[in-house]
This record gives C-alpha cells, sequence and structure tokens, in this order.
C-alpha cells in the first residue's frame, strides 16, 4: 500500500505569516496532486506537478515536486484568511488510482 | 456549465440499513469516481465507472458497490451499514477515465450511521 504522509497535520497562523506543508512517501508516483478543500464543499484542484524537480508556482503559492517523484511541498508566502482550509495532496500509482494525504488544516487568523 | 451534484447532501441511517447515493457528474464528463473521507482515514478511493464500466477499485469490502448509467450519472450503494460507514462520500467526474485526469469534485453526501 502507497502512503502520503502530511505534515504538519494542523496549523493556525496569523495573516502574513508563510508557511510550507510537506507531502512525504517511500513510493515513486507519476505525479502530485495539490487540492484545497473547504468546510461543506469538495477538494479543488490547485496544481498537478508531474516532472522530479518541477516548480510551479500559483500567485502566492508554491508547489514543489522532489526530484525522486516521492514527495512534494506546498509553500505559501504571506498568508491569507482566504487561505484557510484543509490542503491534501494526492499521488497517482501505476494503477492510475489517486492515492491522498491525511491532509493538512490551515487557518489563518487577521 | 455546471458542476457534480450529489444526492442527498445528508443522510441519517441506523446500523444494518443500506443506502444509495447519486452523483451526476458535469455534462461531457463520461468518468466518475467515488471516494470516502472520514477524519481518521482521510480520503479513500472506493471506485471509479467509465462508459458504466468499473476501471478501478480501492480496498473496500463487497457492501460497496456502484453503477453508472448510460448518461454517465453514477450511483453507490452500501449495504448493511456499520457504524464506521459514517462519513463525507464524495464523487468526482474527469473527461476520461484515471486518476491522471483532472478531477473535479461534488459537495459530497455526509452520511451518519446510528
Amino acid at each position: 500500500t502507497q502512503l502520503l504522509e502530511q505534515s504538519p497535520q494542523f496549523l493556525s497562523i496569523q495573516e502574513g505569516e508563510n508557511l510550507t506543508v510537506y507531502c512525504n512517501s517511500s513510493s515513486v508516483f507519476s505525479s502530485l496532486q495539490w487540492y484545497r478543500q473547504e468546510p461543506g464543499e469538495g477538494p479543488v484542484l490547485l496544481v498537478t506537478v508531474v516532472t522530479g524537480g518541477e516548480v510551479k508556482k500559483l500567485k502566492r503559492l508554491t508547489f514543489q515536486f522532489g526530484d525522486a517523484r516521492k514527495d512534494s511541498s506546498l509553500h505559501i508566502t504571506a498568508a491569507q484568511p482566504g487561505d484557510t482550509g484543509l490542503y491534501l495532496c494526492a499521488g497517482l500509482n501505476a494503477g492510475n488510482m489517486l492515492t491522498f494525504g491525511g491532509g493538512t488544516r490551515l487557518m489563518v487568523k487577521p | 456549465k455546471a458542476g457534480v451534484t450529489q444526492t442527498p447532501r445528508y443522510l441519517i441511517k441506523t446500523r444494518g440499513q443500506q443506502v444509495t447515493l447519486s452523483c451526476s457528474p458535469i455534462s461531457g464528463h463520461r468518468s466518475v469516481s467515488w471516494y470516502q473521507q472520514t477524519p481518521g482515514q482521510g480520503l479513500q478511493f472506493l471506485f471509479e465507472y467509465f462508459s458504466e464500466t468499473q476501471r478501478n477499485k480501492g480496498n473496500f469490502p463487497g457492501r460497496f458497490s456502484g453503477r453508472q448509467f448510460s448518461n454517465s450519472r453514477s450511483e453507490m450503494n452500501v449495504s448493511t451499514l456499520e457504524l464506521g460507514d459514517s462519513a463525507l462520500y464524495l464523487c468526482a467526474s474527469s473527461f476520461a477515465h484515471g486518476g491522471g485526469e483532472t478531477q473535479y469534485f461534488g459537495p459530497g453526501t455526509r452520511l451518519l450511521v446510528l
């Protein structure tokens, strides 16, 4: 069974601070996706990273895929209250199925 | 374009009963995947249907089943409900099949088993 471990599980920060969320596995994934989920809604895809070492930026969010395609990180610069939510990483395995991490619940206080 | 819709949004059942959840994908999408989300286990893949055929299945007991209709709408059924089946059940649709396709999630059906 391929597992994805996310850390931290919970994060409470003040508006304007920076943060990094990690997604680690001992398995190799062909690609990795990051989602954000808000209360009462389903997850929404933020980005997909495919190539080892790839870095993608989405406004204040920076996503990185590890060189060995086993881990990924999400860095948020100058967090805002609107960034509050559950962040999920998901790896695509050889069986063409997604394995989700446990999630990081982020709260950004004004 | 309308998003993925799921009905009902909330459901309360008792142990031993069965339940059927419905998912209508985005128009033109032919793949529907189902997931179970719980605080303890997170988001876990149940199964995927494409063109009325189950393409992938996660590690869940046979009490969990699904089907897809010719209009791509999908239903999932859970028989002999257990307390541990209480969860948010999410469906996601995509144009083609496979986890690598961009999946669009519905708001989920929250099931409480008493």
